[in-house]
């Protein structure tokens, strides 16, 4: 099956520098959205994106949809201990027949020292 | 404001053991599906129900049956567990397909 290559697969930093992973796709996407994964916990949606080239911001994260619509971008700035998870993309949309389901990328791991 | 819930949070199971995994949520979604989650695979889609009364099948929906109970309510049957089996699952829900999703905290399920 479809999956979106996701990158760096972990991370591990020191707490206030920022961070940047990426997802790319061979398929356009309609919708990019990023999740985090807590340990033990499901999915939270982070930020939705909606048009190609949009770039939405929630607190400290900064999201851009590429203006492709195969790839997006996920930033976090001055990193802190609580942003310790899995980050996870995912792309809905038009891909091939089977529209509107989610395909997610294999997640980037972030590791924060304090 | 419980969201998704999923029951039970951690399950073990002899292989040829069957078990249903059971998803409820309280926010009058229509869609609803079941993930599995494995050490570098993502997510992957086992099973949707995009309304109340169908189901589909996903990427990975061998070994596995669905039952929509009810709008509120999905549950993922494994007749005759596997260790490949083995896996993290988790359920979520959306208004519709093609909206947003949010997630359960997951089903940790082993077989032996």
């Amino acid at each position: 099956g479809q999956q979106l290559n996701q990158s760096p697969q972990s991370m591990f930093i020191q707490e206030g520098e920022d961070v940047s992973m990426n997802c790319t796709s061979s398929s356009i996407f309609n919708t990019w959205l990023w999740y985090k994964q807590d340990p033990g916990e499901g999915p939270v949606l982070l930020i939705a994106l909606y048009k190609a080239g949009e770039l939405t911001s929630n607190g400290r994260l900064t999201a851009q949809f590429g203006i492709t619509r195969k790839d997006s971008f996920l930033n976090i700035s001055a990193s802190i201990p609580s942003d310790v998870g899995i980050y996870f993309c995912a792309g809905q949309g038009d891909y091939g027949g089977a529209t509107n389901k989610l395909i997610f990328g294999t997640g980037t791991l972030l590791a924060v020292q304090p | 404001n419980a969201g998704v819930t999923q029951t039970p949070k951690f399950q073990v199971l002899k292989t040829g053991q069957s078990m249903t995994l059971q998803c409820a949520q309280d926010m009058n979604h229509n869609s609803m599906y079941w993930y599995r989650q494995d050490p570098g695979m993502g997510l992957r889609l086992i099973y949707y129900s995009a309304s109340e009364g169908t189901t589909d099948k996903g990427e990975v929906p061998n070994g596995y049956n669905v039952s929509r109970l009810n709008k509120r309510e999905f549950s993922l049957r494994l007749e005759s567990a596997a260790p490949s089996q083995t896996s993290v699952y988790f359920c979520a829900s959306s208004e519709a397909t093609g909206y947003l999703q949010y997630f359960g905290a997951g089903t940790r399920l082993s077989v032996l």
